[in-house]
Protein backbone atom coordinates (compact mmCIF):
# COMPACT_ATOMS: atom_id res chain seq x y z
CA UNK A 1 0.00 0.00 0.00
CA UNK A 2 1.07 3.73 0.12
CA UNK A 3 2.39 3.46 -3.58
CA UNK A 4 2.63 7.21 -4.96
CA UNK A 5 3.55 7.43 -9.22
CA UNK A 6 4.99 10.36 -11.07
CA UNK A 7 4.64 10.62 -14.59
CA UNK A 8 6.69 11.06 -16.70
CA UNK A 9 10.19 9.43 -14.94
CA UNK A 10 12.40 11.52 -17.36
CA UNK A 11 11.87 14.65 -19.43
CA UNK A 12 13.95 16.14 -22.02
CA UNK A 13 12.81 19.92 -23.51
CA UNK A 14 14.09 23.02 -25.31
CA UNK A 15 14.54 26.24 -23.21
CA UNK A 16 11.13 27.91 -23.85
CA UNK A 17 9.08 25.22 -23.23
CA UNK A 18 6.65 24.11 -20.42
CA UNK A 19 6.54 20.81 -18.99
CA UNK A 20 3.86 19.07 -16.57
CA UNK A 21 4.66 16.43 -14.28
CA UNK A 22 1.90 14.60 -12.47
CA UNK A 23 2.00 12.77 -9.08
CA UNK A 24 -0.61 10.52 -8.02
CA UNK A 25 -1.15 8.45 -5.14
CA UNK A 26 -2.40 4.96 -6.33
CA UNK A 27 -3.99 3.42 -2.98
CA UNK A 28 -4.98 6.01 -0.90
CA UNK A 29 -6.57 9.32 -0.76
CA UNK A 30 -3.97 12.27 -0.10
CA UNK A 31 -4.52 15.01 2.03
CA UNK A 32 -1.75 17.18 1.10
CA UNK A 33 1.11 16.79 -1.47
CA UNK A 34 4.92 17.82 -1.42
CA UNK A 35 7.16 18.89 -3.77
CA UNK A 36 10.73 18.09 -3.62
CA UNK A 37 13.60 19.21 -6.01
CA UNK A 38 17.08 17.59 -5.75
CA UNK A 39 20.53 18.46 -7.80
CA UNK A 40 22.89 16.11 -7.90
CA UNK A 41 25.19 15.17 -4.79
CA UNK A 42 22.50 17.45 -2.71
CA UNK A 43 19.65 16.62 -0.30
CA UNK A 44 15.89 17.47 -0.92
CA UNK A 45 14.51 20.88 -0.85
CA UNK A 46 11.19 21.41 -0.58
CA UNK A 47 9.35 23.41 -3.33
CA UNK A 48 6.10 23.55 -2.29
CA UNK A 49 2.45 22.17 -0.39
CA UNK A 50 -0.21 21.44 -1.68
CA UNK A 51 -4.10 20.69 -0.44
CA UNK A 52 -6.61 19.44 -2.55
CA UNK A 53 -8.88 22.49 -3.75
CA UNK A 54 -6.50 25.33 -2.28
CA UNK A 55 -3.53 26.73 -3.22
CA UNK A 56 -0.36 25.59 -2.97
CA UNK A 57 1.95 27.42 -0.12
CA UNK A 58 5.47 27.98 -1.74
CA UNK A 59 8.94 27.79 -0.15
CA UNK A 60 10.69 31.18 0.38
CA UNK A 61 12.80 31.89 -2.99
CA UNK A 62 10.03 29.58 -5.19
CA UNK A 63 8.71 31.32 -7.70
CA UNK A 64 5.20 30.61 -7.98
CA UNK A 65 4.36 31.77 -11.00
CA UNK A 66 7.47 29.31 -12.52
CA UNK A 67 6.42 26.63 -11.03
CA UNK A 68 2.48 25.85 -11.00
CA UNK A 69 1.35 22.98 -8.83
CA UNK A 70 -2.47 22.17 -9.27
CA UNK A 71 -4.02 19.93 -6.84
CA UNK A 72 -7.22 19.22 -8.31
CA UNK A 73 -7.87 16.13 -6.54
CA UNK A 74 -7.47 13.85 -3.91
CA UNK A 75 -5.16 11.17 -5.60
CA UNK A 76 -3.73 14.05 -8.29
CA UNK A 77 -1.33 16.95 -8.08
CA UNK A 78 0.53 18.29 -11.01
CA UNK A 79 3.53 20.25 -11.23
CA UNK A 80 4.35 22.57 -14.10
CA UNK A 81 7.39 24.05 -15.17
CA UNK A 82 7.26 27.31 -17.16
CA UNK A 83 8.96 28.21 -19.49
CA UNK A 84 11.88 26.03 -18.73
CA UNK A 85 15.82 27.28 -18.69
CA UNK A 86 18.51 24.83 -18.13
CA UNK A 87 19.32 25.89 -14.61
CA UNK A 88 15.13 23.89 -14.25
CA UNK A 89 17.30 20.90 -14.96
CA UNK A 90 16.66 18.79 -12.15
CA UNK A 91 15.29 15.76 -10.18
CA UNK A 92 11.71 16.33 -9.16
CA UNK A 93 10.04 14.24 -7.04
CA UNK A 94 6.73 14.28 -5.00
CA UNK A 95 5.16 12.89 -1.87
CA UNK A 96 2.01 12.34 -0.10
CA UNK A 97 0.74 12.44 3.45
CA UNK A 98 -2.84 9.99 3.49
CA UNK A 99 -6.08 11.83 4.23
CA UNK A 100 -6.73 9.28 7.58
CA UNK A 101 -3.82 9.00 9.73
CA UNK A 102 -1.47 11.39 8.14
CA UNK A 103 1.71 11.20 10.12
CA UNK A 104 4.19 9.61 7.04
CA UNK A 105 5.02 10.75 3.91
CA UNK A 106 5.08 8.81 1.12
CA UNK A 107 7.49 9.53 -2.12
CA UNK A 108 7.58 9.40 -5.25
CA UNK A 109 10.04 7.61 -7.92
CA UNK A 110 10.80 11.18 -9.13
CA UNK A 111 11.40 12.91 -12.93
CA UNK A 112 13.80 14.27 -14.04
CA UNK A 113 14.37 16.64 -16.50
CA UNK A 114 17.01 18.16 -18.92
CA UNK A 115 16.28 21.21 -20.18
CA UNK A 116 18.66 21.87 -23.24
CA UNK B 1 11.41 24.03 11.88
CA UNK B 2 12.61 20.95 13.53
CA UNK B 3 16.85 20.18 12.34
CA UNK B 4 18.12 17.20 12.25
CA UNK B 5 22.09 16.43 12.72
CA UNK B 6 23.50 13.03 11.22
CA UNK B 7 27.27 11.68 10.41
CA UNK B 8 27.32 12.90 6.27
CA UNK B 9 29.08 9.25 5.84
CA UNK B 10 29.54 6.08 7.25
CA UNK B 11 31.28 2.30 5.88
CA UNK B 12 30.70 -0.92 6.87
CA UNK B 13 30.84 -4.24 6.16
CA UNK B 14 28.48 -7.06 4.87
CA UNK B 15 27.15 -9.33 7.24
CA UNK B 16 27.64 -6.38 10.24
CA UNK B 17 24.98 -4.44 12.11
CA UNK B 18 24.79 -0.28 11.47
CA UNK B 19 23.83 2.44 13.98
CA UNK B 20 23.02 5.83 12.12
CA UNK B 21 22.41 8.38 14.85
CA UNK B 22 19.81 11.53 14.56
CA UNK B 23 20.29 14.43 16.51
CA UNK B 24 16.71 16.92 16.92
CA UNK B 25 17.45 18.86 20.19
CA UNK B 26 14.00 20.60 18.94
CA UNK B 27 11.85 18.38 18.47
CA UNK B 28 8.32 19.07 19.26
CA UNK B 29 5.70 17.12 21.35
CA UNK B 30 3.32 15.63 18.15
CA UNK B 31 6.30 15.43 15.84
CA UNK B 32 7.40 11.88 14.90
CA UNK B 33 10.52 10.78 13.81
CA UNK B 34 11.00 8.84 10.43
CA UNK B 35 14.06 7.04 8.32
CA UNK B 36 13.81 6.93 4.60
CA UNK B 37 16.40 5.49 2.23
CA UNK B 38 17.14 7.21 -0.87
CA UNK B 39 18.90 5.25 -3.70
CA UNK B 40 20.45 7.36 -6.79
CA UNK B 41 17.65 8.78 -8.96
CA UNK B 42 15.48 7.40 -7.25
CA UNK B 43 12.38 8.87 -4.67
CA UNK B 44 13.51 8.47 -1.12
CA UNK B 45 11.84 4.79 0.92
CA UNK B 46 9.88 4.49 3.94
CA UNK B 47 12.25 2.60 6.28
CA UNK B 48 10.51 2.93 9.74
CA UNK B 49 8.77 5.60 11.86
CA UNK B 50 8.51 6.57 15.73
CA UNK B 51 7.60 8.39 18.34
CA UNK B 52 8.82 6.92 21.41
CA UNK B 53 11.10 3.86 22.78
CA UNK B 54 11.93 0.99 20.37
CA UNK B 55 9.62 0.21 17.24
CA UNK B 56 10.81 -2.31 14.81
CA UNK B 57 9.69 -4.08 11.65
CA UNK B 58 11.01 -6.25 8.95
CA UNK B 59 13.73 -4.27 7.86
CA UNK B 60 15.06 -2.13 10.49
CA UNK B 61 15.00 -0.87 14.04
CA UNK B 62 14.32 2.79 16.23
CA UNK B 63 15.52 3.85 19.00
CA UNK B 64 14.25 6.75 20.80
CA UNK B 65 15.33 7.74 24.28
CA UNK B 66 13.34 9.40 26.53
CA UNK B 67 13.96 12.84 25.85
CA UNK B 68 13.45 12.03 22.38
CA UNK B 69 16.46 14.41 21.55
CA UNK B 70 17.82 11.79 19.38
CA UNK B 71 17.22 8.36 17.78
CA UNK B 72 19.11 5.39 16.30
CA UNK B 73 18.52 3.41 13.39
CA UNK B 74 19.87 0.11 13.35
CA UNK B 75 20.20 -1.99 10.26
CA UNK B 76 20.67 -5.68 11.17
CA UNK B 77 23.08 -7.67 8.73
CA UNK B 78 23.62 -5.15 5.72
CA UNK B 79 24.25 -6.74 2.56
CA UNK B 80 25.94 -4.47 -0.46
CA UNK B 81 22.24 -3.24 -1.57
CA UNK B 82 21.72 -1.26 1.49
CA UNK B 83 24.18 0.95 0.07
CA UNK B 84 22.39 4.17 -0.08
CA UNK B 85 21.59 8.20 1.49
CA UNK B 86 19.58 7.52 4.68
CA UNK B 87 17.62 10.43 6.34
CA UNK B 88 15.67 11.24 9.41
CA UNK B 89 13.15 13.55 9.31
CA UNK B 90 10.96 15.12 12.40
CA UNK B 91 7.46 16.41 11.48
CA UNK B 92 4.07 15.49 11.66
CA UNK B 93 2.62 14.25 8.02
CA UNK B 94 5.36 15.97 6.42
CA UNK B 95 5.02 19.06 7.77
CA UNK B 96 8.07 21.24 9.03
CA UNK B 97 9.94 18.77 7.14
CA UNK B 98 13.86 19.67 6.59
CA UNK B 99 16.00 17.29 4.59
CA UNK B 100 19.38 17.42 6.00
CA UNK B 101 22.32 15.83 4.20
CA UNK B 102 21.38 12.52 5.24
CA UNK B 103 24.16 9.87 6.22
CA UNK B 104 25.70 7.99 2.89
CA UNK B 105 26.04 4.38 4.36
CA UNK B 106 28.53 2.32 2.04
CA UNK B 107 28.64 -0.96 2.44
CA UNK B 108 31.87 -3.24 1.44
CA UNK B 109 32.29 -6.31 0.75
Amino acid sequence: GAVVSQHPSRVICKSGTSVKIECRSLDFQATTMFWYRQFPKQSLMLMATSNEGSKATYEQGVEKDKFLINHASLTLSTLTVTSAHPEDSSFYICSATMTSGGETQYFGPGTRLLVL
Amino acid sequence: LAKTTQPISMDSYEGQEVNITCSHNNIATNDYITWYQQFPSQGPRFIIQGYKTKVTNEVASLFIPADRKSSTLSLPRVSLSDTAVYYCLVGLGGQNFVFGPGTRLSVLP
